[in-house]
This record gives structure tokens, sequence and C-alpha cells, in this order.
């Protein structure tokens, strides 16, 4: 389950079960939005991105889902691997004090069970 | 085709000093943003440059922080007299004009340790 304050929230599921990450956005006038995977001691890795004016795209085993109408996008991997134990970071697209620019959501840590 | 370079990889300074963070960013990408993130946290916006303009320093901290990138060499990220509240991860990203490119790439970040 989730947790709040300084820890990551955290997902664990079983190797080849799908895993589905959520996150919550907070511009209803973010136009664009990327999935990150961040392994331990490197940077954000894409994944995948979406545009506001879709609200499904499928990658190779990931799918991103978007909801404008509840400012929710979600992440789901298909058989989930051993590999894919990383943080996971949604980003928005957004003008916040200045120019457009990725904002980027608090994480959730995907934990694989053997 | 490199990606995103960041130097050094780590680097260990001692309160009161100066850290200099080096950025090259993709071939192609005018647009340079710096992030910061610290341990079990998500990355914050600190400041987006074009070349020879800061665009967006929102981010940045008004005192001891500054960044640059010129026209010629890569964008720097500078901290002055450095604390240990300074000690984090910072990360580079490069994307090409926002209005055709929506790709933003990151470098693999300087981990800076104040000491």
């Amino acid at each position: 389950g989730e947790s709040v304050g300084l820890h990551l929230p955290t997902l664990s599921v079983q190797e080849g079960d799908n895993s589905i990450i959520n996150c919550a956005y907070s511009n209803s006038a973010s136009d664009y939005f990327i999935w990150y995977k961040q392994e331990s001691g490197k940077g954000p890795q894409f994944i995948i991105d979406i545009r506001s004016n879709m609200d499904k795209r499928q990658g190779q085993r990931v799918t991103v889902l978007l909801n404008k109408t509840v400012k929710h996008l979600s992440l789901q991997i298909a058989a989930t691997q051993p590999g894919d134990s990383a943080v996971y970071f949604c980003a928005e697209r957004a003008r916040i004090q200045g120019a457009q620019k990725l904002v980027f959501g608090q994480g959730t840590r995907l934990t694989i069970n053997p | 085709n490199a990606g995103v370079m960041q130097n050094p990889r780590h680097l260990v300074r001692r309160r009161g000093q100066e850290a200099r963070l080096r950025c090259s960013p993709m071939k192609g990408h005018s647009h340079v943003y710096w992030y910061r993130q610290l341990p079990e946290e998500g990355l914050k916006f600190m400041v987006y440059l074009q070349k020879e303009n800061i665009i967006d320093e929102s981010g940045m901290p008004k005192e001891r922080f500054s960044a640059e990138f010129p026209k010629e060499g890569p964008s720097i990220l500078r901290i002055q007299q450095v604390v240990r509240g300074d000690s984090a991860a910072y990360f580079c990203a490069s994307s090409q004009q926002l209005d055709r490119g929506y790709g933003y790439t990151f470098g693999s970040g300087t981990r800076l340790t104040v000491v």
C-alpha cells in the first residue's frame, strides 16, 4: 500500500503478473505526459509518452492510460519481469511559474517477487 | 549518437567550496533542463536554458546557484559555497524545439556529496 512522508510508495507484484502504477497530476492544462523508469544510481529512462488528445497508448509490454476528467495517469506493465524493478515516475509538461517544463510526480517503487 | 552526457558522475566537496556540474545535450537538442533529486524523492525542476539564455529559473535557489548554457560548450550548473543540504543527485535533460519535439532525454546525473 501507499505511505506518506519521505518514503516512496511501493508496489510489490509476482513475477509474470501485470503491474499497474498510478499517478495523479496537478495541472489541467498539461498537454503531454511521460512515464520514466529509474534504476538505482541511474538517470530516468523514457518508457512511454502520451499527448493530451489521446486516452490510451500502447508500447511493448506497456500501456499508458490518461483520464483527463480526474487528472489521472496509469502505467500498465504486462508480464512483469525482474528487470522491471525500479522506481517509476510520471511527468507532466506544464506551465508553472514561467515556461513549460516537465513536472515530476512522487514516484512508485516497483518490486518483483520471484 | 551519444545521449546526454553529464560529468563528473560523482563529486565530493567540502563545505564552502564550489561545485561545477557539466551537461552536454544530445546532438540537435537546443533546450537544457536541470533537476535535483534527493534520496527517495522525485525530481525537482531547477532551471531551463537555451543557448546563451536562461528561460526559466523559477526552481533555482536565489543565492549560491547559477546556470549557463554558452554558445559553445556544455551547460554548467554552478553551486558556490556548498553546504551539506546541497548533497543530492543533479540531473540534466535535453530536448528539441518544444513545438516539434516532445522527447526529453536525461543524463546519468552527477551525485554531489558535501562533507
